[in-house]
């Protein structure tokens, strides 16, 4: 049973650029969320992603979109790059039945780095 | 606003010892309450989950505790080992929301 993967492990890029992020949930989960993580820091919430809508979001601004797909795979896209934005990037999944009741999977994450 | 706070930061034992960490929330309206470990570089792995009605919860040599009316929580690692060396955050959910707000974690180093 596959857990959360995320794909690229390793991102580089320059400020200004776009980048997308992607994840695919755990067999049998739903919900996606996606956190930031900063250096020496505890995870971010960003916003979260069920039956491909965005049914919350964090305090980030509109310069970080998502996208879920029917088969419960999402993306995370990044627009106009900030050396700030420079982190690892978490995607976790969970069964929105009582999502509050029920541990949530996370992938390895993806690093970006911006120059 | 909820927030989460844990307490040390940083702590350094010898192999053997059995230690505590900490983790305090400021809202007491919490769903649950859950431990995560990160090793350097990688992703969480959930160690352990406890719902609001729940004083604690068991596994292996971990033991984590609620109290919710107190707004703390504990991790007790019994016997350590060098390979429990990493970050331990723990996250709450509560109130209206389904995500997770977590504390910015201790990292632990247990010596040979």
């Amino acid at each position: 049973d596959a857990g959360v993967t995320q794909s690229p492990t390793h991102l580089i890029k320059t400020r200004g650029q776009q980048v997308t992020l992607r994840c695919s949930p755990k067999s049998g989960h739903d919900t996606v969320s996606w956190y930031q993580q900063a250096l020496g820091q505890g995870p971010q919430f960003i916003f979260q992603y069920y039956e491909e809508e965005e049914r919350q979001r964090g305090n980030f601004p509109d310069r970080f979109s998502g996208h879920q797909f029917p088969n419960y795979s999402s993306e995370l896209n990044v627009n106009a790059l900030l050396l700030g934005d420079s982190a690892l990037y978490l995607c976790a999944s969970s069964y929105s039945f009582s999502v509050a009741k029920n541990i949530q999977y996370f992938g390895a994450g993806t690093r970006l780095s911006v120059l | 606003k909820q927030e989460v706070t844990q307490i040390p930061a940083a702590l350094s034992v010898p192999e053997g010892e059995n230690l505590v960490l900490n983790c305090s929330f400021t809202d007491s309206a919490i769903y649950n309450l859950q431990w995560f470990r990160q090793d350097p570089g990688k992703g969480l792995t959930s160690l352990l989950l406890i719902q609001s009605s729940q004083r604690e919860q068991t596994s292996g040599r971990l033991n984590a505790s609620l109290d919710k009316s107190s707004g703390r929580s504990t991790l007790y690692i019994a016997a350590s080992q060098p390979g429990d060396s990493a970050t331990y955050l723990c996250a709450v959910i509560g109130g209206a929301t389904n995500k997770l707000i977590f504390g910015t974690g201790t990292l632990l180093a247990v010596q040979p």
